[in-house]
């Protein structure tokens, strides 16, 4: 079993909609919890970064943790074209930089 | 400011053979992590250095390896190429060996093993 999950989609939604990605891991020591974007042929870029439970909110952009159900989401408003893309969750058992990452989930807007 | 530099960006290796990557990270960055990217199992954590140093490696085998100068600058090494090591080869870098979330990628280095 890998330590973090995520559904690879594919995704499609119609602009405007909101947009829930979900992830789950088996390691309860993870903290640090992230969300990357990856576009076509591109590295990863980072959208949110989270430390422990709790929301983040960023424009559009809503980060969640349920540490006690070790379950993350990320939820996107009115999307855009723009947001199609590749969504990575990601986390972190301590304060070092070697990241664990969910699959991805291939998201893509429609027009 | 220039982003995080791979090179070459896409190579054609036959089994056997080895091969190395290149990266350059962004100027000040002194953590270079590497990361090893496919469809089925996503991005697989390889090793990162900082000062020159590995400070932490992940679970792959001893036929990959890395180094990285004083100049910040990293290369990769695997050695007796299988098939398996198809992959998207990902270097990301960081101000710091401390976690702020935030890894700065490069577009990659995409290795094809026949």
């Amino acid at each position: 079993q890998k330590e973090v999950e995520q559904d690879p989609g594919p995704l499609s939604v119609p602009e405007g909609a909101i947009v829930s990605l979900n992830c789950t891991y088996s390691n309860s020591a993870f903290q640090y919890f992230m969300w990357y974007r990856q576009y076509s042929r591109k590295g990863p870029e980072l959208l949110m970064y989270t430390y422990s439970s709790g929301n983040k909110e960023d424009g559009r952009f809503t980060a969640q943790v349920d540490k006690s159900s070790k379950y993350i989401s990320l939820f996107i408003r009115d999307s855009q074209p723009s947001d199609s893309a590749t969504y990575l969750c990601a986390m972190s058992p301590n304060t070092g930089n070697q990241f664990y990452f969910g699959t991805g989930t291939s998201l893509t807007v429609i027009p | 400011k220039a982003g995080v530099t791979q090179t070459p960006r896409y190579l054609i290796k036959t089994r056997g053979q080895q091969v190395t990557l290149s990266c350059s990270p962004i100027s000040g960055h002194r953590s270079v992590s590497w990361y090893q990217q496919t469809p089925g199992q996503g991005l697989q954590f390889l090793f990162e250095y900082f000062s020159e140093t590995q400070r932490n490696k992940g679970n792959f085998p001893g036929r990959f390896s890395g180094r990285q100068f004083s100049n910040s600058r990293s290369e990769m090494n695997v050695s007796t190429l299988e098939l398996g090591d198809s992959a998207l080869y990902l270097c990301a870098s960081s101000f710091t060996n401390f976690n702020t979330g935030e890894l700065f990628f490069g577009e990659g280095s995409r290795l094809t093993v026949l």
